[in-house]
């Protein structure tokens, strides 16, 4: 079945690096979605990706659909404490349920 | 909208002790999905719901575990009997139509076996 792969697992950076995480697909993705889940709370939507080679950008936060929509990244630039959580991909399956990847935990040290 | 709704948020249960989980999706969504999230295996698909009828369930861990969807504004995931192994936090999640649509979770459950 479908696997959708992310890294890396962990990242600690310092408040104002860059972030970067790279989700992988083992098949092709009609769309794919990201998530962001804070300590404690749930995966809350971030934005959808459906055409191949879409670049869209949100503030700080630049997202990119690969052009074999088979991979997707999420850049952060100039990181705050407040971007600190887990960051999830999910793209749709063949029934249509929605596989998320094994997300990225981010951590910004002031 | 209140937004999709759980119940229990947490719950603490003995070991062999049957545990009922609620989930109330926001009015209008047709797809309901349920999620497990522990550290060692992140957000795992349990099983998904389209017009309250199961589509993939190939999720659900063993027999122990069951779903069920009487109606379109409600759903529970049952564990019989439950074990420690079962603990981590449980997530119900609704979309309006389709999978490429974005999907709205609950407040999860947090779910201890002892």
């Amino acid at each position: 079945g479908q696997q959708v792969m992310q890294i890396p697992q962990y990242q600690h950076v310092q408040e104002g690096e860059d972030f970067t995480t790279y989700c992988n697909s083992s098949t092709t993705l009609s769309n794919i979605q990201w998530y962001k889940q804070r300590p404690g709370g749930h995966p809350v939507f971030l934005i959808q990706l459906v055409k191949s080679g879409e670049v869209k950008k949100q503030k700080r936060l630049t997202f990119q659909f690969g052009e074999a929509k088979k991979n997707s990244s999420l850049h952060i630039t100039a990181t705050q404490t407040t971007d600190v959580g887990t960051y999830f991909c999910a793209g749709p399956g063949s029934a249509r349920q929605l596989t998320f990847g094994s997300g990225t935990q981010l951590t910004v040290l002031p | 909208d209140a937004g999709v709704i759980q119940s229990p948020r947490h719950e603490v249960t003995e070991m062999g002790q049957e545990v009922t989980l609620r989930c109330k999706p926001i009015s209008g969504h047709n797809s309901l999905f349920w999620y497990r999230q522990t550290m060692m295996r992140g957000l795992e698909l349990l099983i998904y719901f389209n017009n309250n009828v199961p589509i993939d369930d190939s999720g659900m861990p063993e027999d122990r575990f069951s779903a069920k969807m009487p109606n379109a504004s409600f759903s529970t995931l049952k564990i019989q009997p439950s074990e420690p192994r079962d603990s981590a936090v449980y997530f119900c999640a609704s979309i309006p139509g389709q999978s490429n649509t974005e999907a709205f979770f609950g407040q999860g459950t947090r779910l201890t076996v002892v």
